[in-house]
């Protein structure tokens, strides 16, 4: 059964400072790990997506992925109000649909 | 990417009553997903749903309260059957894209449904 589970949060941080948001999977099988962001009342929307050990960075945004501790993180630097939403991180196993977590919802004080 | 819509976009519909959700894709697409998201909840997957086969249901979903059709490959409907307040949810749209680097997903707009 392939499980994704992150801290349902909420996660409150001040403008300008880092947010941290952390997902571990249960699936050794896992190739790659996607987040997404959704303002409430929208649909998700794809941030990045990450397939190789190490970090990924795109702008203010950085994925980290630990294949060995099953592991992936999103890192958003410079934290603004409009990033205040939930985070779902996802994964795929082989073709099949991608699993979520249950998010992490994000607030960030002005 | 991909651009994809649904309709209704909402809608408000009484107990025992049935709503079919469209879903369209501006490209051609193997593989379309039905998700719900109850209140405050995650994504949960509900089918899969490929041209010219039956749609796949997960763990917990049965067409006969979730029929689902795929006549080409940009095109599908959910229909959600008997309809009771627990089928209250954002009912989403999603496929599978080839991008430059690897598969993504993308979702559609969300239908949302109250029942009465």
């Amino acid at each position: 059964q392939k499980e994704v589970e992150q801290n349902s949060g909420p996660l409150s941080v001040p403008e300008g400072a880092i947010a941290s948001l952390n997902c571990t999977y249960s699936d050794r099988g896992s190739q790659s790990f996607f987040w997404y962001r959704q303002y409430s009342g929208k649909s998700p929307e794809l941030i990045m997506f990450i397939y190789s050990n190490g970090d990924k960075e795109d702008g203010r945004f950085t994925a980290q992925l630990n294949k060995a501790s099953q592991y992936v993180s999103l890192l958003i630097r410079d934290s603004q109000p409009s990033d205040s939403a939930t985070y779902l991180c996802a994964s795929p196993t082989g073709n099949t649909p991608l699993v979520f977590g249950k998010g992490t919802r994000l607030s960030v004080i002005a | 990417s991909a651009v994809i819509s649904q309709k209704p976009s909402r809608d408000i519909c009484q107990r025992g009553t049935s709503l079919t959700i469209q879903c369209q894709v501006d490209s051609q697409v193997t593989m379309m997903f039905w998700y719900r998201q109850q209140p405050g909840q995650s994504l949960t997957l509900i089918a899969t749903a490929n041209q010219g086969s039956e749609a796949t249901y997960e763990s917990g979903f049965v067409i006969d309260k979730f029929p689902i059709s795929r006549p080409n490959l940009t095109f599908s409907t959910l229909t959600v059957s008997n309809l009771s307040p627990e089928d209250s949810s954002i009912y989403l749209c999603s496929v599978w894209v080839r991008d430059t680097a690897t598969d993504t997903q993308y979702f559609g707009p969300g239908t949302r449904l109250t029942v009465l």
